[in-house]
């Protein structure tokens, strides 16, 4: 069964730091996301990606985040600079269409900044 | 601003028991609800959705209910199994309004008993 892998599962980083977080989508899916969890809250929408541009951003996307698909497969997000409250689980989901759609999650990585 | 909430943290069942999931929203936009599992380390996995046309939804031993009036939604889990302890995510979307992004709720963590 097709799955989305995220690459590395955990990460840690300094302060400061920049990282980039790495997943392969499904390969017929066309929409991209990128989700968080900061332990012990709720899974928050950070971004989302189509046609090779971003659909819709959350507030949380702010300057300091970034994503690409920099070939057929890979689909980043790039801290620039790392905070403290940046340390999450990172979801990378991707999804066939954006009506009555299901995104297909991955298994996360695990950013911690010291 | 918690547009989707479940307000149960955790509900404990015994085997072969059903098992009610609880989720309210707030925002009368949204049309499109999906039901996750979250296992420990893992992503979260799709598990049934429901679009505000309908008011059921069932698939094999989970069924979701949608009561637009009172804005509520649950998901059912008959027989529950152990296999099925996990976190229980809500999420809910507006297919109308041009986003793409899920709010999701808090979760449920769901432990049955053996």
């Amino acid at each position: 069964e097709p799955e989305v892998t995220q690459t590395p599962s955990h990460q840690v980083t300094q302060m400061g730091q920049e990282v980039i977080l790495r997943c392969v989508p499904i390969s017929n899916h066309l929409y991209f996301y990128w989700y968080r969890q900061i332990l012990g809250q709720k899974v928050e929408f950070l971004v989302s990606f189509y046609n090779n541009e971003i659909s819709e951003k959350s507030e949380i996307f702010d300057d300091q985040f970034s994503v690409e698909r920099p070939d057929g497969s890979n689909f980043t997000l790039k801290i620039r600079s790392t905070k403290l409250e940046d340390s999450a689980m990172y979801f990378c989901a991707s999804s066939e269409a954006v009506s009555y759609r299901s995104e297909f999650f991955g298994p996360g990585t695990r950013l911690t900044v010291l | 601003d918690q547009q989707v909430k479940q307000n149960s943290p955790s509900l404990s069942v015994q085997e072969g028991r059903i098992s009610i999931l609880n989720c309210d929203y707030t925002n009368s936009m949204f049309d499109y609800f999906l039901w996750y599992k979250k296992y420990p380390a893992e992503g979260p996995t799709f598990l049934i959705s429901i679009s505000s046309i309908k008011d059921k939804n069932e698939d094999g031993r989970f069924t979701v209910f949608l009561n637009k009036s009172a804005k509520h939604l649950s998901l059912h889990i008959v027989p529950s199994q152990p296999g099925d302890s996990a976190v229980y995510f809500c999420a809910a979307t507006s297919t109308t309004s041009g986003t793409y992004k899920y709010i999701f709720g808090t979760g449920t963590r769901l432990k049955v008993l053996a």
